[in-house]
């Protein structure tokens, strides 16, 4: 499975963007780039997926170069309910996807 | 709709003593998989159920066992339960097309054992 590198804590001022970016170098073909937002005692929630270039939903975007050994997630206009871990994961959306979960980044969205 | 649903929420047990978890997919998954996670670090995969076989194993021992019932819940069964068992137990659901593909995987709110 390909590991993934993001930082570990971030703060920010409430009503900024806020950029969280991921580094996977050995990442493979069929995988697709994955992040999951997870509040204190609840599961992780996914976010956003997406395979090459940029992916837009209601909660976020997703920016990803041509190599696809990055990616950045972009939190727009953030709020203190967005203060969570955000994990980045590489996923095979073959067969048995088990997700390897890293330790994520801690995001503190101050007000 | 109901998303995946966990039961106990929370659980106490003492050292030595047997534990079941269960969990009911998200409506239309077929597939489930178990995830512990200790406090303070990311959840860690289990194992994964797929037409009632235990499909993919993570790396933990063979005292955590698991099942899937034709309706597609699942039970996580933990055996002989150490004091570093402690932690929050996620189930998580997805589905996987003819290709497949699987979509994304819906996690359910957990299960906190404490094992003293």
């Amino acid at each position: 499975l390909a590991k993934t590198t993001q930082p570990i804590s971030m703060d920010s001022y409430e009503g900024q963007e806020v950029n969280i970016t991921c580094s996977h170098n050995n990442i493979a073909t069929n995988d697709y780039i994955t992040w999951y937002q997870q509040f204190p005692s609840q599961g992780p929630r996914f976010i956003i997926q997406g395979y090459k270039t940029k992916v837009t939903n209601e909660v976020a975007s997703l920016f990803i170069p041509a190599d696809r050994k990055s990616s950045t997630l972009s939190l727009p206009r953030v709020s203190l309910s967005d203060t969570a871990v955000y994990y980045c994961l590489v996923v095979n959306q073959t067969g048995a996807n088990n997700l390897f979960f890293g330790t994520g980044t801690r995001l503190t969205v101050i007000p | 709709d109901a998303g995946v649903t966990q039961s106990p929420t929370h659980l106490i047990k003492t050292r030595g003593q047997q534990v079941t978890l269960r969990c009911s997919p998200k409506s239309g998954h077929d597939t489930v998989s178990w995830y512990q996670q200790a406090l303070g670090q990311g959840p860690q995969f289990i194992f994964q159920y797929y037409e009632e076989e235990e499909r993919q194993r993570g790396n933990f021992p063979d005292r955590f066992s698991g099942h899937q019932f034709p309706n597609y819940s699942s039970e996580l069964n933990v055996n002989a339960l150490l004091l570093g068992d402690s932690a929050l137990y996620l189930c998580a659901s997805s589905f996987q097309n003819r290709d497949r593909m699987n979509t994304e995987a819906f996690f359910g709110q957990g299960t906190r054992l404490t094992v003293v």
